[in-house]
């Protein structure tokens, strides 16, 4: 069972291209969360989201909670914008405080 | 830096060795969480500690134990490793368990990468 789906699953892109990474999930949410995993590092939190949309940086992330369906877009990308990015999402009815995970989108952008 | 610290950041061991993973965390969260990473997956819960005192199964409980010491220091004890637990580990906390509606954003660690041979 995938409960979180991402897509594509690999990306290049070339440095100051538009890039759309997508979370699609089949499970009643409360909240989805974006998170970033660079080379051999740490997770860090980008984003909660429960609705709309949230910006920070060149980074904004949109909710469709009709839709099941989420997207992280980098403006303006960089080579330091290359990293993992995963989508989880927490399940309403699920235990406490579990997060179910996507595999994530491996980002490489070239300068 | 306030955060989640993890100790050790790299170990290999032999199977059937054991060892414990150390997790603290100075952000005075009451929810601690360890997850393993592997390739091809999606982050999976070990354990979790909802609130200091209490600690419960996630999806992959098999083969761990794990201590909230306090409400900083959460860890996770393999007690005889096998090849099938080199994974990347992480720890993690958030202000919360996170019940119905009531959300927080969770704090991850920098990781350990644990190798069974």
């Amino acid at each position: 069972k995938n409960e979180v789906e991402q897509s594509p699953q690999n990306l290049t892109a070339q440095e100051g291209e538009f890039i759309t990474i997508n979370c699609s999930y089949s499970v009643g949410i409360s909240a989805l969360h974006w998170l970033q995993q660079h080379p051999g590092g740490g997770i860090v939190s980008l984003f909660m989201l429960s609705s709309g949309k949230k910006k920070h940086g060149r980074l904004i992330a949109t909710i469709n909670i009709q839709e099941k369906h989420s997207s992280l877009h980098i403006t303006a990308s960089h080579p330091r914008d290359s990293a993992v990015y995963i989508c989880a999402v927490k399940d309403y009815g699920g235990s406490q405080g579990n997060l179910i995970f996507g595999k994530g989108t491996k980002l490489s952008v070239k300068p | 830096n306030a955060g989640v610290t993890q100790t050790p950041k790299f170990q290999v061991l032999k199977t059937g060795q054991s060892m414990t993973l150390q997790c603290a965390q100075d952000m005075n969260h009451n929810s601690m969480y360890w997850y393993r990473q592997d390739p091809g997956m999606g982050l999976r819960l070990i354990y979790y500690s909802a609130s200091e005192g209490t600690t419960d199964k996630g999806e992959v409980p098999n083969g761990y134990n794990v201590s909230r010491l306090n409400k900083r220091e959460f860890s996770l004890r393999l007690e005889s490793a096998a090849p099938s637990q080199t994974s990347v580990y992480f720890c993690a906390s958030s202000e919360g368990p996170g019940i119905g509606i009531k959300n927080y954003g969770y704090t991850f660690g920098s990781g350990t990468r644990l190798t069974v041979v």
